[in-house]
C-alpha cells in the first residue's frame, strides 16, 4: 500500500529565508509520481511541483525546488528565499503511474513565515 | 474563466436531509475526482471518474453517490446527512493518471 509521512506538523521560517519540508513516501509501483500542494488559510488547493520518479534532475519551479532522493524515498520540498504570502498548509501527495489511481496525500505540514 | 469550479462553496444542513454539490471543470480533463478533508485536514480520496466512468469507490457510506453527465461535470449527491460528513469536499480533475489534479475551491458542508 502506499503511504506518504510528512513528519513536521509545523515550521517557523524569516522572510527571505529558505526551509525545507519534509516527506518521505512507501510504494511498491516501479513509476510513479510525486506532488506538492499548497493550501492557504483560504482554502483552496494550489499545485506547486512535480516529480516523476524516472526524471533524473530535481524539478524546480520558481522558488519551489524538489529535493527528490528515490533510494530513500524521499520527496522534500524547498522552498527559497521565504515570502509572508508563503504561510499555508503544504502537503505531500503520491500517485503511481497507472490508470484508476488517485493522490494519497500525507498530512500537511504548516509553514509560518515571519517579517 | 475557472478551472474547476463548485457550487455551493458553504452549505449548512440538518441531519437526515439530502444534499447536492455540483462540480464543473473546463479544462477538457478526462478524470474528475471527489476529495473529502476532515478536520485535521486530511485529505482523502472518494471517488473517480474517467470519461463518465466510476474507477475508483473508495469505502464511502453509500448515502455517497456521485454522478457524472458528462465528462465535464461530477456532481456528489448525500443522503440522510449525518453530524460527521461535516468536513470540506473537493473535486479535482487532471488529464491522466500520472499528472497533477486540479482543485476546485472546495465546498464546506457543515451538517447541524
Amino acid at each position: 500500500a502506499q503511504k506518504i509521512t510528512q513528519t513536521q506538523p509545523g515550521m517557523f521560517v524569516q522572510e527571505k529565508e529558505a526551509v525545507t519540508l519534509d516527506c518521505t513516501y512507501d510504494t511498491s509501483d516501479p513509476s510513479y509520481g510525486l506532488f506538492w500542494y499548497k493550501q492557504p488559510s483560504s482554502g483552496e488547493m494550489i499545485f506547486l511541483i512535480y516529480q516523476g520518479s524516472y526524471d533524473q534532475q530535481n524539478a524546480t519551479e520558481g522558488r519551489y525546488s524538489l529535493n527528490f532522493q528515490k533510494a530513500r524515498k524521499s520527496a522534500n520540498l524547498v522552498i527559497s528565499a521565504s515570502q509572508l504570502g508563503d504561510s499555508a498548509m503544504y502537503f505531500c501527495a503520491m500517485r503511481p503511474n497507472q490508470a484508476g489511481t488517485a493522490l494519497i496525500f500525507g498530512k500537511g505540514t504548516t509553514l509560518s513565515v515571519s517579517s | 474563466d475557472t478551472a474547476v469550479s463548485q457550487t455551493p462553496k458553504y452549505l449548512v444542513t440538518q441531519m437526515g436531509n439530502d444534499k447536492s454539490i455540483k462540480c464543473e471543470q473546463n479544462l477538457g480533463h478526462d478524470t474528475m475526482y471527489w476529495y473529502k478533508q476532515d478536520s485535521k485536514k486530511f485529505l482523502k480520496i472518494m471517488f473517480s471518474y474517467n470519461n463518465k466512468e466510476l474507477i475508483i469507490n473508495e469505502t464511502v457510506p453509500n448515502r455517497f453517490s456521485p454522478k457524472s453527465p458528462d465528462k465535464a461535470h461530477l456532481n456528489l449527491h448525500i443522503n440522510s446527512l449525518e453530524l460527521g460528513d461535516s468536513a470540506v469536499y473537493f473535486c479535482a480533475s487532471s488529464i491522466r493518471a500520472n499528472t497533477e489534479a486540479f482543485f476546485g475551491q472546495g465546498t464546506r458542508l457543515t451538517v447541524v
